[in-house]
């Protein structure tokens, strides 16, 4: 079966430093990778999606960026934080079927302080 | 513009009776819906999904209707537990291919 992992978990970090947020897949092969951000307030903001190795689509201008070195690894960077970067990051997988369901991982809280 | 809306933003039910989380679509086009569990510190959690040819599908205490008339949909729980408290989301794909999620509405369930 399909699993997807992030890390870390939670994450405070000072205003200025860089970031590095992985995620990877396991038992699947090219998958679309995806990564949200989700503010307090519920709502999920797409920030980065990926359809292949080295693709990245980015959805909203701002202070971050994303790589996806391998198949199943995708990564969100920043080489400095600010504080409105802070939140709850979430990266999703989903297959090549045009109608199948994204699959989410249990996100990384970001403080910045 | 697309859009995916949910009516409330909070529901309250009494544990054991059931539970109708409403949501609005604005695209007539689209062609498959999904709804997700959100629970508190944690990514949000495939439940059911149901395409634009079928009007019901249901699941493990899970109902979704459809109704594409109005761009309606809504996920019915049976017998509501505790553990369903959480923040429920719909969620469609727009015609650029990116998944757009409604608001939420957050489901207490009371002993």
């Amino acid at each position: 079966s399909q699993t997807i992992h992030q890390w870390p978990a939670t994450l405070v970090q000072p205003v200025g430093s860089p970031l590095s947020l992985e995620c990877t897949v396991e038992g699947t092969s090219n998958p679309n990778l995806y990564w949200y951000r989700q503010a307090a307030g519920r709502g999920l903001q797409l920030l980065f999606y990926s359809v292949g190795i080295g693709q990245i689509s980015s959805e909203v201008p701002q202070n971050l960026s994303a790589s996806r070195p391998q198949d199943r690894q995708f990564i969100l960077s920043s080489k400095k934080l600010l504080l409105s970067d802070s939140g709850f990051y979430l990266c999703a997988w989903r297959g090549q079927g045009r109608n199948s369901p994204l699959h989410f991982g249990n996100g990384t809280r970001l403080t910045v302080t | 513009g697309e859009s995916v809306g949910l009516h409330l933003p909070t529901l309250s039910v009494q544990e054991g009776d059931n539970s109708i989380i409403n949501c609005a679509y604005s695209n007539s086009a689209s062609d498959y819906f999904i709804w997700y569990k959100q629970e508190s510190g944690k990514g949000p959690q495939f439940i059911i999904d149901i395409r634009s040819n079928m009007d019901k599908r249901q699941g493990q205490r899970v109902t979704v209707l459809l109704n594409k008339t109005v761009k309606h949909l809504s996920l019915q729980i049976a017998a509501t537990q505790p553990g369903d408290s959480a923040v429920y989301f719909c969620a469609n794909y727009n015609q650029g291919g990116k998944l757009i999620f409604g608001q939420g509405t957050e489901l207490s369930v009371k002993p």
